[in-house]
Protein backbone atom coordinates (compact mmCIF):
# COMPACT_ATOMS: atom_id res chain seq x y z
CA UNK A 1 0.00 0.00 0.00
CA UNK A 2 0.88 3.74 -0.84
CA UNK A 3 2.06 5.60 2.23
CA UNK A 4 1.36 9.36 1.83
CA UNK A 5 2.43 12.09 3.73
CA UNK A 6 1.48 15.85 3.61
CA UNK A 7 2.93 19.41 4.50
CA UNK A 8 1.30 21.55 6.45
CA UNK A 9 -0.46 19.21 8.56
CA UNK A 10 -2.92 22.10 9.28
CA UNK A 11 -2.24 26.08 9.04
CA UNK A 12 -4.11 29.13 9.53
CA UNK A 13 -4.03 31.98 6.96
CA UNK A 14 -5.02 35.07 6.51
CA UNK A 15 -7.91 36.30 3.47
CA UNK A 16 -6.31 36.83 0.54
CA UNK A 17 -3.37 34.85 0.60
CA UNK A 18 -2.28 31.67 -0.70
CA UNK A 19 -1.19 28.10 0.66
CA UNK A 20 0.75 25.46 -1.49
CA UNK A 21 0.18 22.09 0.13
CA UNK A 22 2.61 19.12 -0.61
CA UNK A 23 1.59 15.74 -1.44
CA UNK A 24 4.57 13.22 -1.23
CA UNK A 25 3.76 9.48 -2.11
CA UNK A 26 6.29 6.26 -1.36
CA UNK A 27 6.05 4.90 -4.41
CA UNK A 28 5.70 6.08 -8.08
CA UNK A 29 2.01 6.20 -8.86
CA UNK A 30 0.09 7.39 -11.95
CA UNK A 31 -3.05 9.20 -10.68
CA UNK A 32 -3.10 11.81 -8.25
CA UNK A 33 -6.27 13.60 -6.48
CA UNK A 34 -6.51 16.29 -4.38
CA UNK A 35 -10.04 16.26 -2.28
CA UNK A 36 -11.72 19.29 -0.15
CA UNK A 37 -13.68 18.23 2.65
CA UNK A 38 -15.32 21.37 4.30
CA UNK A 39 -16.62 21.17 7.87
CA UNK A 40 -18.87 18.48 8.44
CA UNK A 41 -19.35 17.63 4.99
CA UNK A 42 -18.39 14.63 3.12
CA UNK A 43 -15.14 14.51 0.40
CA UNK A 44 -15.64 16.55 -2.82
CA UNK A 45 -12.53 15.89 -5.77
CA UNK A 46 -11.01 19.04 -6.89
CA UNK A 47 -9.29 17.55 -9.80
CA UNK A 48 -7.29 14.62 -10.88
CA UNK A 49 -3.40 15.49 -11.48
CA UNK A 50 -1.40 13.41 -13.85
CA UNK A 51 2.31 13.62 -14.40
CA UNK A 52 2.87 15.30 -17.66
CA UNK A 53 -0.04 16.49 -18.12
CA UNK A 54 -2.44 19.48 -17.04
CA UNK A 55 -4.98 18.90 -14.21
CA UNK A 56 -8.02 17.80 -14.94
CA UNK A 57 -10.78 20.14 -12.59
CA UNK A 58 -14.29 19.10 -11.85
CA UNK A 59 -17.10 21.49 -11.88
CA UNK A 60 -17.21 24.20 -9.49
CA UNK A 61 -13.28 24.31 -9.26
CA UNK A 62 -10.77 26.35 -11.18
CA UNK A 63 -7.09 26.43 -11.87
CA UNK A 64 -6.99 30.10 -11.31
CA UNK A 65 -8.17 29.01 -7.61
CA UNK A 66 -6.36 26.06 -7.53
CA UNK A 67 -3.29 25.63 -9.33
CA UNK A 68 -1.75 21.93 -9.42
CA UNK A 69 1.68 21.11 -10.01
CA UNK A 70 2.55 17.09 -10.57
CA UNK A 71 6.50 17.35 -11.29
CA UNK A 72 7.07 13.95 -10.73
CA UNK A 73 5.13 10.42 -9.80
CA UNK A 74 5.84 10.79 -6.08
CA UNK A 75 5.34 14.37 -5.82
CA UNK A 76 2.05 16.81 -6.22
CA UNK A 77 1.33 20.89 -4.75
CA UNK A 78 -2.09 22.09 -4.37
CA UNK A 79 -2.42 25.93 -3.74
CA UNK A 80 -5.47 27.75 -2.67
CA UNK A 81 -5.05 31.26 -4.26
CA UNK A 82 -6.81 34.33 -2.88
CA UNK A 83 -8.35 32.54 -0.33
CA UNK A 84 -11.51 33.60 1.90
CA UNK A 85 -13.36 32.00 4.93
CA UNK A 86 -15.00 30.08 2.92
CA UNK A 87 -11.67 27.57 1.84
CA UNK A 88 -11.39 26.97 5.49
CA UNK A 89 -11.35 23.06 4.91
CA UNK A 90 -9.51 19.67 5.22
CA UNK A 91 -7.62 19.02 2.01
CA UNK A 92 -7.04 15.39 1.00
CA UNK A 93 -4.45 14.18 -1.29
CA UNK A 94 -4.92 10.65 -2.57
CA UNK A 95 -3.44 8.53 -5.13
CA UNK A 96 -4.97 5.06 -7.14
CA UNK A 97 -4.07 1.63 -7.31
CA UNK A 98 -1.94 -0.73 -5.12
CA UNK A 99 -2.31 -4.44 -4.74
CA UNK A 100 -6.50 -3.88 -5.17
CA UNK A 101 -7.36 -2.25 -8.79
CA UNK A 102 -9.39 0.60 -7.88
CA UNK A 103 -9.07 1.52 -4.34
CA UNK A 104 -7.34 4.21 -3.02
CA UNK A 105 -5.02 5.36 -1.01
CA UNK A 106 -5.35 8.83 1.58
CA UNK A 107 -2.95 11.31 3.11
CA UNK A 108 -3.48 12.31 6.62
CA UNK A 109 -5.09 15.91 5.44
CA UNK A 110 -4.00 19.29 5.52
CA UNK A 111 -6.58 21.30 8.15
CA UNK A 112 -6.73 25.03 6.07
CA UNK A 113 -8.52 27.95 8.47
CA UNK A 114 -8.87 31.10 6.97
CA UNK A 115 -9.31 34.14 9.18
CA UNK B 1 -20.54 6.10 -11.54
CA UNK B 2 -23.50 5.07 -10.29
CA UNK B 3 -25.11 6.91 -6.89
CA UNK B 4 -25.25 5.39 -3.57
CA UNK B 5 -27.79 5.98 -0.69
CA UNK B 6 -26.73 5.60 2.97
CA UNK B 7 -28.47 5.89 6.39
CA UNK B 8 -26.80 8.90 8.08
CA UNK B 9 -26.00 7.04 11.19
CA UNK B 10 -26.45 4.00 12.61
CA UNK B 11 -25.47 2.92 16.13
CA UNK B 12 -23.93 -0.41 17.77
CA UNK B 13 -23.20 -1.74 20.54
CA UNK B 14 -19.54 -3.21 21.14
CA UNK B 15 -19.04 -6.58 20.55
CA UNK B 16 -21.94 -6.88 18.38
CA UNK B 17 -22.44 -7.09 14.41
CA UNK B 18 -22.71 -3.92 12.92
CA UNK B 19 -24.61 -3.78 9.69
CA UNK B 20 -24.40 -1.04 7.81
CA UNK B 21 -26.56 -0.71 4.07
CA UNK B 22 -25.94 0.77 1.36
CA UNK B 23 -28.51 0.88 -1.87
CA UNK B 24 -26.38 1.22 -5.43
CA UNK B 25 -29.74 0.41 -7.78
CA UNK B 26 -28.33 2.02 -10.38
CA UNK B 27 -25.39 0.11 -10.65
CA UNK B 28 -23.83 -1.08 -14.26
CA UNK B 29 -22.74 -4.31 -15.01
CA UNK B 30 -18.59 -3.09 -14.77
CA UNK B 31 -18.72 -1.32 -11.97
CA UNK B 32 -17.81 -2.50 -8.21
CA UNK B 33 -18.98 -1.96 -5.23
CA UNK B 34 -15.92 -0.41 -2.44
CA UNK B 35 -16.02 0.75 1.21
CA UNK B 36 -14.36 3.15 3.00
CA UNK B 37 -14.50 4.38 6.28
CA UNK B 38 -12.89 7.83 7.75
CA UNK B 39 -12.01 8.18 11.58
CA UNK B 40 -12.02 11.56 12.99
CA UNK B 41 -9.43 14.11 11.35
CA UNK B 42 -7.99 10.96 9.38
CA UNK B 43 -7.71 10.10 5.88
CA UNK B 44 -10.61 7.66 4.58
CA UNK B 45 -9.34 4.00 4.72
CA UNK B 46 -10.38 1.34 2.56
CA UNK B 47 -12.00 -1.38 3.62
CA UNK B 48 -13.65 -4.00 1.25
CA UNK B 49 -14.68 -4.15 -2.38
CA UNK B 50 -16.96 -6.45 -4.41
CA UNK B 51 -18.53 -7.34 -7.73
CA UNK B 52 -21.36 -9.63 -7.25
CA UNK B 53 -20.16 -12.63 -4.94
CA UNK B 54 -19.76 -11.81 -1.00
CA UNK B 55 -15.72 -11.10 0.21
CA UNK B 56 -14.33 -11.18 3.33
CA UNK B 57 -11.57 -10.17 4.97
CA UNK B 58 -9.54 -9.30 8.01
CA UNK B 59 -11.53 -5.94 8.54
CA UNK B 60 -14.92 -6.86 7.42
CA UNK B 61 -17.62 -9.27 5.21
CA UNK B 62 -19.29 -7.27 2.10
CA UNK B 63 -22.63 -9.02 1.34
CA UNK B 64 -23.96 -7.87 -2.08
CA UNK B 65 -27.48 -8.95 -3.25
CA UNK B 66 -27.80 -11.21 -5.92
CA UNK B 67 -29.63 -8.15 -8.38
CA UNK B 68 -26.82 -6.12 -7.21
CA UNK B 69 -28.78 -3.11 -5.86
CA UNK B 70 -27.43 -3.31 -2.44
CA UNK B 71 -25.17 -4.09 -0.59
CA UNK B 72 -24.37 -4.56 3.68
CA UNK B 73 -21.20 -4.31 4.91
CA UNK B 74 -20.65 -6.38 8.25
CA UNK B 75 -18.63 -5.70 10.98
CA UNK B 76 -18.59 -8.76 12.88
CA UNK B 77 -17.45 -7.92 16.07
CA UNK B 78 -17.55 -4.01 16.14
CA UNK B 79 -15.20 -1.92 18.97
CA UNK B 80 -15.00 1.43 20.43
CA UNK B 81 -12.25 1.81 17.10
CA UNK B 82 -14.52 0.88 14.49
CA UNK B 83 -16.71 4.53 15.35
CA UNK B 84 -16.30 6.27 12.03
CA UNK B 85 -17.84 7.14 8.68
CA UNK B 86 -18.49 4.92 6.55
CA UNK B 87 -18.53 5.45 2.88
CA UNK B 88 -20.07 3.18 0.39
CA UNK B 89 -18.98 4.11 -3.42
CA UNK B 90 -19.79 2.24 -6.65
CA UNK B 91 -17.05 2.94 -9.69
CA UNK B 92 -15.06 0.38 -12.34
CA UNK B 93 -12.31 -1.49 -11.01
CA UNK B 94 -9.33 0.45 -12.91
CA UNK B 95 -7.19 2.95 -11.52
CA UNK B 96 -7.84 5.34 -13.51
CA UNK B 97 -11.36 5.55 -11.99
CA UNK B 98 -12.32 8.51 -9.52
CA UNK B 99 -14.11 7.68 -6.06
CA UNK B 100 -17.05 9.61 -5.83
CA UNK B 101 -17.57 10.27 -2.11
CA UNK B 102 -21.42 10.63 -0.36
CA UNK B 103 -22.58 11.85 2.43
CA UNK B 104 -21.94 8.05 4.26
CA UNK B 105 -23.12 6.63 7.06
CA UNK B 106 -22.04 7.73 11.10
CA UNK B 107 -21.63 4.65 13.13
CA UNK B 108 -21.26 5.13 16.47
CA UNK B 109 -19.92 2.31 18.72
CA UNK B 110 -21.45 2.62 22.16
CA UNK B 111 -19.60 0.43 25.21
Amino acid sequence: SAVISQKPSRDICQRGTSLTIQCQVDSQVTMMFWYRQQPGQSLTLIATANQGSEATYESGFVIDKFPISRPNLTFSTLTVSNMSPEDSSIYLCSVAGGVVRGEQYFGPGTRLTVT
Amino acid sequence: DAKTTQPPSMDCAEGRAANLPCNHSTISGNEYVYWYRQIHSQGPQYIIHGLKNNETNEMASLIITEDRKSSTLILPHATLRDTAVYYCIVKGNTNAGKSTFGDGTTLTVKP
